[in-house]
């Protein structure tokens, strides 16, 4: 399968623990994006890689929250002293525009977090 | 900015026929593009179609169409010979045509329910 694959695919803890989500974009993708999504609504907007630099975050992406992306490959989000109000579905999306028009993202499955 | 709105939360559709999901949207880009995306309940956001804002033709690919009226700014999405596969939700998407960084926006969504 050489789609978008995101680790671990669920993830409860405890208010307070520290959580890293892993994303692995299609190969030869050079855009990733991180989007959260709660029960009932669309994916928001996080950030944006363009390949190791992270070019926009934001304004939902507290201090809690940080993305890297180290060799322009796969990307990692940590949020630290999780919240209740953290639980939501990560998801990870990649791109490659191929000319100036719009580039098509596509998503993995996903990492659901629960915080109890 | 972008908004797009889905006006209907649910749907319901036998298995074999037609189903059209409503989407219209608000933006002051004038080049830009409208994305479909299909999301299962194993959480993954699958791409089906996308429409350019200058493209003349509606898109097609395979039982998806997307009735593209510029003027009304509505991108309605049309599943052709329904499946029982096709039960998921479906969430329209847009985001300018600029070249850089293109934040994607997302209506709520549309639960279709395929019945036997």
């Amino acid at each position: 399968d050489t789609g978008v694959s995101q680790d671990p695919r669920h993830k409860i803890t405890k208010r307070g623990q520290n959580v890293t989500f892993r994303c692995d974009p299609i190969s030869e993708h050079n855009r990733l994006y991180w989007y959260r999504q709660t029960l009932g609504q669309g994916p928001e907007f996080l950030t944006y890689f363009q390949n190791e630099a992270q070019l926009e975050k934001s304004r939902l992406l507290s201090d809690r929250f940080s993305a890297e992306r180290p060799k322009g490959s796969f990307s990692t989000l940590e949020i630290q002293r999780t919240e209740q109000g953290d639980s939501a579905m990560y998801l990870c999306a990649s791109s490659l525009p191929r000319d100036y028009s719009t580039d098509t993202q596509y998503f993995g499955p996903g990492t659901r977090l629960t915080v109890l | 900015a972008q908004k797009i709105t889905q006006t209907q939360p649910g749907m319901f559709v036998q298995e074999k026929e037609a189903v059209t999901l409503d989407c219209t949207y608000d933006t002051s880009d004038q080049s830009y593009g409208l994305f479909w995306y299909k999301q299962p309940s194993s959480g993954e956001m699958i791409f089906l179609i996308y429409q350019g804002s200058y493209d003349e033709q509606n898109a097609t690919e395979g039982r998806y169409s997307l009735n593209f009226q510029k003027a009304r700014k509505s991108a309605n999405l049309v599943i052709s010979a329904s499946q029982l596969g096709d039960s998921a939700m479906y969430f329209c998407a847009m985001s300018p045509n600029s070249g850089g960084y293109q934040k994607v926006t997302f209506g709520t969504g549309t639960k279709l329910q395929v019945i036997p």
